[in-house]
């Protein structure tokens, strides 16, 4: 088991260039979530999905759009990148609520950063 | 959702036990205590979680007040990879994929 992955470590964007983060988990999970971390603070979640075909926003959706075509995948899409979007973004995955397993997993996270 | 009110930082020394605080006054009755922690640059890690006794792993135990108004994390034996974030987290079952993380408390152990 591979757990939670995500692509790329680290990334560099200018302003207003688009890009999509990826994440994907190997565990069979329904839900999947998207935060991000600014310096000094705790996660914040952006979006998430109780299972394929289904999305919906979370604290801070502006300027992201999200889509779960399959169970595995959730990647996260910035439109049109600005300097406020700078910030480790983490993905997680974790197992509906009929489920014995309590645990939310995170993936290692991205470093992205907007000039 | 409940909020939580944790210390913003405390220091343990290697070896000693580490008690983490949190109050959560505003908790009601089908929404859970849950710990994680985060160790530098890293994503967050789940260590435990409780409802209204008191649960132990291998890792922490946790202790639920009889009114669950507040909880203490316990490290038995804290070492230096204990070093973290820890957060404290409140949530019913049914949104505990939907987590919501403040501050937390800083912990350093020290050799």
């Amino acid at each position: 088991n591979a757990g939670v992955t995500q692509t790329p470590k680290f990334q560099v964007l200018k302003t207003g260039q688009s890009m999509t983060l990826q994440c994907a988990q190997d565990m069979n999970h329904e839900y999947m979530s998207w935060y991000r971390q600014d310096p000094g603070m705790g996660l914040r979640l952006i979006h998430y999905s109780v299972g394929a075909g289904i999305t919906d926003q979370g604290e801070v959706p502006n300027g992201y759009n999200v889509s779960r075509s399959t169970t595995e995948d959730f990647p996260l899409r910035l439109l049109s990148a600005a300097p406020s979007q700078t910030s480790v973004y983490f993905c997680a995955s974790s197992s509906a609520g009929t489920s014995i397993s309590y645990e939310q997993y995170f993936g290692p996270g991205t470093r992205l950063t907007v000039t | 959702d409940a909020k939580t009110t944790q210390p913003p930082s405390m220091d343990c020394a290697e070896g000693r036990a580490a008690n983490l605080p949190c109050n959560h006054s505003t908790i009601s009755g089908n929404e859970y205590v849950y710990w994680y922690r985060q160790i530098h640059s890293q994503g967050p890690q789940y260590i435990i979680h409780g409802l209204k006794n008191n649960e132990t792993n291998e890792m922490a135990s946790l202790i639920i007040t009889e009114d669950r108004k507040s909880s203490t994390l316990i490290l038995p034996h804290a070492t230096l990879r204990d070093t973290a974030v820890y957060y404290c987290i409140v949530r019913s079952r049914s949104n505990d994929y939907k987590l919501s993380f403040g501050a937390g408390t800083t912990v350093t152990v020290r050799a």
